[in-house]
């Protein structure tokens, strides 16, 4: 099914380590996005790619870094982990660049140690 | 970046017509006004997303009145897959990349 896929789904980790969650949107669209969603705040905007080879912070951003590999792939990374940043994390893209979001991936839900 | 006011539940029967209410004050000139629907373990989904008057597709219809500050989305005979999380969004290209969503209404369906 078309739409953004996020890998992995679950993941657990220890504080310090690092990861690299993945995302790729098939549906040609211009604009990607990553949130973390925790219990009673709704979505927080970490960083935004408004088109291939953008960049740009959103709410949130601090102890992330983002790529934006290609028109399909966005990922974020977090260097040094902490429990601080145990959530949910999704992906989400827009077909033009400055819109709210339209689809949004199942999500990788983090926990770390 | 105009803030967003919502009920955080409602409950409602199955064949019944739901109406959340979100309220947006603060709405500027650009902005427009976006809904989406929540299930646990999934993404947001977009359902709709107007500017003013009225607006409909096969899923639900947003009324907005003419000073804006305000805008209900309407669920025509809910069914139990209807139950989830909905969130209202205001946001114009101005402020696009520093969208917030707030809690959401939690919609119960129940037959």
């Amino acid at each position: 099914n078309a739409g953004v896929t996020q890998t992995p789904k679950f993941q657990v980790l220890k504080t310090g380590q690092s990861m690299t969650l993945q995302c790729a949107q098939d549906m040609n669209h211009n604009s990607m996005y990553w949130y973390r969603q925790d219990p009673g705040m709704g979505l927080r905007l970490i960083y935004y790619s408004a088109s291939e080879g953008t960049t740009d912070k959103g709410e949130v951003p601090n102890g992330y870094n983002v790529s934006r590999l290609n028109k399909r792939e966005f990922s974020l990374r977090l260097e040094s982990a902490a429990p601080s940043q145990t959530s949910v994390y999704f992906c989400a893209s827009s077909l033009q660049g400055r819109e709210q979001p339209q689809h949004f991936g199942d999500g990788t839900r983090l926990s770390i140690l | 970046l105009a803030k967003t006011t919502q009920p955080i539940s409602m409950d409602s029967y199955e064949g019944q017509e739901v109406n959340i209410t979100c309220s947006h004050n603060n709405i500027a000139t650009n902005d427009y006004i976006t809904w989406y629907q929540q299930f646990p373990s999934q993404g947001p989904r977009f359902i709709i997303q107007g500017y003013k008057t009225k607006v409909t597709n096969e899923v639900a219809s947003l009324f907005i009145p003419a000073d804006r500050k305000s805008s209900t989305l309407s669920l025509p005979r809910v069914s139990l897959s209807d139950t989830a999380v909905y969130y209202c969004l205001v946001a114009s290209t101005d402020s696009w990349g520093k969208l917030q969503f707030g809690a959401g209404t939690q919609v119960v369906v129940t037959p």
